[in-house]
């Protein structure tokens, strides 16, 4: 089983600055990578697919990149609605596997 | 309206059964993939179970192979969740999410449906 590992668990950032969420597998999974955005008492969104590519409807302030490895979800500049957890999520090899999240909170 | 939603949670004792039932909604359902991914309270997130459009190729989590079985209806653009001998541990939010034809990523999801395994 692929194990993602997204660090940091907390990220305490102000309101317009710019943040870079990290997520780790213990082995490559290409770039069959995922991120998605979950707040409270909602279901997980889709952000980001195949490392870096935006989903649909999702703004241009969130970025992701990354190969094999090593992958980020940058945005750009936080909105007050951008404050909640982020997932990732390989899609490489069965199982599927999620990280256990980053949440980003307002300092 | 582009929609999954999800039904059929509740409490039931442990060794009990459940079905957990999707119905989709504003798009061609027989052309997607459709999965089950579960979140324990508080906690992150667990993938459960896939199946392809044609019912053709299923995968399950070792966590719940042998005791759940995912199935769909493209007739009745629906997929199910057939949960036997819960257990403790399968106390969670299960949600449905689609996948394209193509890879295995979630690109809608359902609102939840709440199991508690539970004496």
């Amino acid at each position: 089983e692929i194990v993602m590992t997204q660090s940091p668990a907390t990220l305490s950032v102000s309101p317009g600055e710019r943040v870079t969420l990290s997520c780790r597998a213990s082995q490559s999974v290409s770039s069959n990578l995922a991120w998605y955005q979950q707040k409270p008492g909602q279901a997980p969104r889709l952000l980001i697919y195949g490392a870096s590519t935006r989903a649909t409807g999702i703004p241009a302030s969130f970025g992701g990149s990354g190969s094999g490895t090593e992958f980020t979800l940058t945005i750009s500049s936080l909105q007050s609605e951008d404050f909640t957890v982020y997932y990732c999520q390989q899609y490489n090899i069965w199982p599927l596997t999620f990280g256990g999240g980053t949440k980003v909170e307002i300092k | 309206e582009v929609q999954l939603v999800e039904s059929g949670g509740g409490l039931v004792k442990p060794g009990e059964s459940l079905r957990l039932s999707c119905a989709a909604s504003g798009f061609i359902f027989s052309s997607y993939r459709m999965n089950w991914v579960r979140q324990t309270p508080g906690k992150g997130l667990e993938w459960v179970s896939s199946i392809t459009s044609s019912s053709n190729y299923v995968q399950y989590a070792d966590s719940v192979s042998g005791r759940f079985t995912i199935s769909r209806d493209n007739a009745k653009n629906s997929v199910f969740l057939q949960m036997n001998s819960l257990r403790g541990e399968d106390t969670a939010v299960y949600y449905c999410a689609r996948s394209d034809s193509t890879y295995w990523y979630f690109d809608l999801w359902g609102r939840g449906t709440l199991v508690t395994v539970s004496s």
